[in-house]
């Protein structure tokens, strides 16, 4: 069964501090893809990344980046130099090849909180 | 270009009462999802949508229901509300249904019941 275990239900960081966000996954799929998505207080999620099973190349994209391992079934995100505005949930899922684009599977979330 | 818009924001309803909300999705988009976010459950799938048929639906009971409209805007419906329905209701919307669209997420509709 597909599953996504965000282990750190809450951070608590003092600005520009480096973060790193665990998120390790569960599927039966070799083609499958990761997600991650913030959300602010607002509630909206925002979308940050998408990766899929066959691409292993680590991304940076200014203060975030994703390291993403098979060998591990991880897909960690480090927010480098953190900032007060980084302060949400963040969220990372999981979609299957064979399931439908639109079902999402979602951790239950890490809570970072960033201090001035 | 107008993101996801969801009609209300927040909705208080009682018990036994039934609820429609709304959601527009990015003009071109054609597919609409629909999720549940609750504290204790988190993030859930309810169903998936693209040119007025579901194509997928999550483990939830028959009282909740949905459409799409040709215009692709979409609905859903929760009838006999209880109390465990309180929850953030979010919907997202993508081109088509194929895994390289992003999902894109409305501000959600809040919904109370008591």
């Amino acid at each position: 069964a597909q599953k996504v275990t965000q282990a750190q239900t809450e951070i608590s960081v003092v600005e520009k501090e480096d973060v790193t966000l665990d998120c390790v996954y569960e599927t039966r799929d070799t083609t499958y893809y990761l997600f991650w998505y913030k959300q602010p207080p607002s509630g909206e999620l925002v979308f940050l990344i998408r990766r899929n099973s066959f691409d292993e190349q680590n991304e940076i994209s200014g203060r975030y980046s994703w390291n993403f391992q098979k060998s591990t079934s991880s897909f960690n995100f480090t927010i480098t130099a953190s900032q007060v505005v980084d302060s949400a949930v963040y969220f990372c899922a999981l979609s299957e090849a064979r399931g439908s684009q639109g079902n999402l599977i979602f951790g239950k979330g890490t809570k970072l909180s960033v201090k001035p | 270009k107008a993101g996801v818009t969801q009609t209300p924001r927040y909705l208080i309803k009682t018990r036994g009462q039934q609820v429609t909300l709304s959601c527009s999705p990015i003009s071109g988009h054609r597919s609409v999802s629909w999720y549940q976010q609750t504290p204790g459950q988190g993030l859930q799938f309810l169903f998936e949508y693209f040119s007025e048929t579901q194509r997928n639906k999550g483990n939830f009971p028959g009282r909740f229901s949905g459409r799409q409209f040709s215009n692709s805007r979409s609905e859903m419906n929760v009838s006999t509300l209880e109390l465990g329905d309180s929850a953030l209701y979010l919907c997202a919307s993508s081109l088509e249904t194929t895994h390289t669209d992003t999902q894109y997420f409305g501000p959600g509709t809040r919904l109370t019941v008591l």
